[in-house]
């Protein structure tokens, strides 16, 4: 069974520092990965994606996230936050297989950024 | 950039109503979702629906619940006696194919709240 689990519920970093949100997953299969941001009252916006090409995917914003299978992570990163910035990111696993096509969601991380 | 639409952005309701929210997919998508969030907890898979019919339901998809395409453009999920646990940030998603690398793309949500 395919499951993501997301360290931190919470991560605070200043302004202009490196941000790092972490992700872990487990998938029978070879996984399709996403990081979505949900901004206070808005919908779920897709943030980057992995599909089995270059393992370090670059997104919008300034983010970025690097597949690594050997230890099944997928931590998302920006090397220097913005206010803007501070939103829940969700890490997601998709499987594989065409006719049962369902995402997986993590709990989220809540990145607070200070002034 | 086309956008998936979901109105109203807040319902209340009381407790045994009927209850319909709306999506207006995103134009040339095919595939359609709804997923629900309650406060605090991760999202979770309800439906997707495809070519007029259900192609996949969550245990959370019982008998209260309904989706319907009832023209070319809507998109809509129908809980038919609500309780208080139906309680949640409800988003509608679409994709224009179903694949693992495909990312969904999502609303704004509608907020229920069920007194």
């Amino acid at each position: 069974a395919q499951s993501v689990t997301q360290l931190d519920s919470h991560v605070s970093v200043s302004e202009g520092t490196p941000v790092l949100l972490r992700c872990n997953y487990s998938s029978s299969y070879s996984p399709s990965l996403f990081w979505y941001v949900q901004h206070p009252n808005k919908g779920l916006q897709l943030l980057l994606k992995y599909t089995s090409a270059a393992t370090l995917v670059k997104g919008i914003n300034g983010f970025e996230a690097e597949f690594k299978k050997s230890e099944t992570s997928f931590h998302l990163t920006k090397p220097s936050a913005h206010m803007s910035d501070a939103a829940e990111y969700f890490c997601v696993v998709s499987d594989h297989l065409d006719s049962n096509y369902q995402l997986i969601w993590g709990a989220g991380t809540k990145l607070i950024i200070k002034p | 950039e086309p956008e998936v639409t979901q109105t109203p952005s807040h319902q209340v309701t009381q407790m045994g109503q009927e209850v319909i929210l709306h999506c207006v997919p995103i134009s040339n998508h095919l595939y359609f979702y709804w997923y629900r969030q309650i406060l605090g907890q991760k999202v979770e898979f309800l439906v997707s629906f495809y070519n007029n019919e259900i192609s996949e339901k969550s245990e959370i998809f019982d008998d209260q619940f309904s989706v319907e395409r009832p023209d070319g453009s809507n998109f809509t999920l129908k809980i038919r006696s609500t309780k208080l646990e139906d309680s949640a940030m409800y988003f509608c998603a679409s994709s224009p194919r179903v694949h693992s690398n495909q990312p969904q793309h999502f609303g704004d949500g509608t907020r229920l709240s069920i007194l």
